[in-house]
């Protein structure tokens, strides 16, 4: 199936700094990519969806502000955690939509697991 | 959004075949279903995904009744590795904006 990769798988920071992660599409294009975040023992909620070469769309109650989506290409998205802090701790995970197979199909980025000291 | 309900957990053996149910009520009609499996610490893996009547992979099978008002994931002959959680999507037609995850089941497969 298609290959949706995610980088860093995970990362420790300090708070106060800024993380960047990042979602590609291996072997596909994806016009459209979604950011997800997960607590442990949770189910994904979607942080917004990432359209390329326009404006992220952001969920009800995540801050455009404090994470940023650039959605450079067809094949890489970027969520960047701005001024991170303890409780933006979590498992962030990206996924793409293969828009050139009929049923649009979303594959799934491995995860990066974020902590914030 | 079509919303779904799942049963939260499920325990199951080695060997045996499971069979999880999701209802979809108010699926729509260009609506596809698709079953995602997630283990801890990994993004969801595409399992199955179906419209109408079985369809059957090598993984699952998915049984969806003329209504589509549900659907049964099918696993034969679990192992251990199959423990993981199960959700239950609705939508992932062409043209859908995004998917909204459900609960899902944690599936624990008992030696």
């Amino acid at each position: 199936g298609a290959v949706v990769s995610q980088h860093p798988s995970r990362v420790i920071c300090k708070s106060g700094t800024s993380v960047k992660i990042e979602c590609r599409s291996l072997d596909f294009q994806a016009t459209t990519m979604f950011w997800y975040r997960q607590f442990p023992k949770q189910s994904l909620m979607l942080m917004a969806t990432s359209n390329e070469g326009s404006k992220a769309t952001y969920e009800q109650g995540v801050e455009k502000d404090k994470f940023l989506i650039n959605h450079a290409s067809l094949t890489l998205s970027t969520l960047t955690v701005t001024s991170a802090h303890p409780e933006d701790s979590s498992f962030y995970i990206c996924s793409a939509r293969d828009s050139q197979r009929g049923t649009d199909t979303q594959y799934f980025g491995p995860g990066t697991r974020l902590t914030v000291l | 959004l079509a919303k779904t309900t799942q049963p939260i957990s499920m325990d199951s053996y080695e060997g045996q075949e499971v069979n999880i149910t999701c209802s979809h009520n108010n699926i729509a009609t260009n609506d596809y279903i698709t079953w995602y499996q997630q283990f801890p610490s990994q993004g969801p893996r595409f399992i199955i995904q179906g419209y109408k009547t079985k369809v059957t992979n090598e993984v699952a099978s998915l049984f969806i009744p003329a209504d589509r008002k549900s659907s049964t994931l099918s696993l034969p002959r679990v192992s251990l590795s199959d423990t993981a959680v199960y959700y239950c999507l609705v939508g992932d037609a062409p043209g859908d904006d995004k998917i909204i995850f459900g609960k899902g089941t944690r599936l624990h497969i008992l030696p």
